[in-house]
């Protein structure tokens, strides 16, 4: 079974781009959560999409959303980047159920110059 | 305000013995914890979890303990190999309605170093 997987690996923007990033969740998983990893903050929770819908959503400002197709691999945006996004964007996929296992994807290493 | 907490940045050990990684938390809501480690330029992998109506659960050579009344459970690897070295994080979510299960609060992990 394939694991999760994320596109791309590496990434290099400036400010005031945007940025899309992908996750293709474990066969059959309908859940996917996004992380972001910094050396100061350590792992935070993004949001979390199940079947199309986002179900909870994190602390973090408007630039950064998501969504979920219907085949449940999901995108991640932010838009208008600052330099503090620098991170890895960890993407994270599970059945859904209450007390799930999430299994992460390898993630995705963003850099803002 | 953090409600996982790992005090520990790094932990060294002797090839053949016994690591012991602590996490504490803060938050009662939390019932269902999980140990992930993670190498380098690699997403977290799951070790073992544990749910709230148990107080241990093993796999192998890993065990973790839940002491709910402390609010603090732990990883014991037995016996320690140098394949180990990695980071640890401890991870908890509550329970409830439907939205609130799937949110993984971290601690700030704890690198554990395998001296053979």
């Amino acid at each position: 079974k394939a694991g999760v997987t994320q596109t791309p690996r590496y990434l290099i923007k400036t400010r005031g781009q945007q940025v899309t990033l992908s996750c293709s969740p474990i066969s059959g998983h309908r859940s996917v959560s996004w992380y972001q990893q910094t050396p100061g903050q350590g792992l935070q929770f993004l949001f979390e999409y199940f079947s199309e819908t986002q179900r909870n959503k994190g602390n973090f400002p408007g630039r950064f959303s998501g969504r979920q197709f219907s085949n449940s691999r999901s995108e991640m945006n932010v838009s208008t980047l600052e330099l503090g996004d620098s991170a890895l964007y960890l993407c994270a996929s599970s059945s859904g159920t209450a007390l799930n296992i999430q299994y992460f994807g390898a993630g995705t290493r963003l850099s803002v110059l | 305000d953090q409600q996982v907490k790992q005090n520990s940045p790094s932990l060294s050990v002797q090839e053949g013995r016994i690591s012991i990684l602590n996490c504490d938390y803060t938050n009662s809501m939390f019932d269902y914890f999980l140990w992930y480690k993670k190498y380098p330029a690699e997403g977290p992998t799951f070790l073992i979890s544990i749910s709230s109506i148990k107080d241990k659960n093993e796999d192998g050579r890993f065990t973790v303990f839940l002491n709910k009344s402390a609010k603090h459970l732990s990883l014991h690897i037995v016996p320690s190999q140098p394949g180990d070295s990695a980071v640890y994080f401890c991870a908890a979510s509550a329970g409830g309605d439907s939205g609130s299960a799937r949110q993984l609060t971290f601690g700030s992990g704890t690198q554990l170093t395998v001296l053979p």
